[in-house]
């Protein structure tokens, strides 16, 4: 079955120990998203590649970095790792059409000690 | 700028009864609408979606929409509700000012369905 998968499912690192969260996707779209979730919010999207033109939203933080090496494949970088960080990263992937569905992954939720 | 709101934090519905998750947006031009559901500690599902057509959307699991544009509205709605639709319920719009497919989230509403 098509679909979008994270890994890990949860992650737990270090107050400013970097760490990488993976997306990949057997959809073939063009459009890969990765949101930030916390506590039951919304998600808040931190950037997107349109192919691979990197769209970084307004307030997503330095620390936060994207890598897109092949349409099937994103990651996401942080840094240095705050406490504030902790959340859910959730990956979705979209055609490039704007009445196309975005798909979610199943998340990684990072824990921050 | 495009906007959805989902006036209500929780929603409690007796199992059986018949269930409404309101919506309302604010677009200029013909909106874009999305419903997605999300269980504990997993990713958003997407039930079905508004973009042009009968203003009655029907989705997964028996959920339906209706897309009212007088009203701006795109409330979903079910039948007979189920213990197991208890989740968190977002409605997204479209933002047309991007060029890629981007969307906006409500603030989502949590449905409760006691037995």
């Amino acid at each position: 079955d098509a679909m979008v998968i994270q890994n890990p499912r949860y992650q737990v690192t270090q107050f400013g120990k970097p760490v990488t969260l993976s997306c990949s996707q057997t959809l073939n779209h063009n459009v890969m998203y990765w949101y930030q979730q916390k506590s039951s919010q919304a998600p808040k999207l931190l950037f997107h590649y349109y192919d691979k033109d990197f769209n970084n939203e307004a307030d997503t933080p330095d620390n936060f970095q994207s890598r897109r090496p092949n349409t099937s494949f994103c990651f996401l970088d942080i840094r240095s790792p705050g406490l504030g960080d902790a959340a859910m990263y959730l990956c979705a992937t979209s055609g490039r059409g704007n009445t196309d569905t975005q798909y979610f992954g199943p998340g990684t939720r990072l824990t921050v000690l | 700028a495009q906007s959805v709101a989902q006036p209500e934090d929780q929603v409690n519905v007796a199992e059986g009864n018949p269930l409404t998750v309101k919506c309302t947006y604010s677009v200029s031009g013909n909106p874009y609408l999305f419903w997605y559901v999300q269980y504990p500690n997993r990713g958003l599902q997407f039930l079905l979606k508004y973009i042009t057509g009968d203003n009655l959307v029907k989705g997964s699991y028996g959920f339906e929409a209706e897309f009212n544009k007088s009203q701006t509205s795109f409330h979903l709605k079910k039948p007979s509700a189920l213990v197991s639709d208890s989740a968190l319920y977002f409605c997204a719009v479209r933002d047309k000012d991007s060029s890629a497919s981007k969307i906006i989230f409500g603030s989502g509403t949590r449905l409760s369905i006691r037995p």
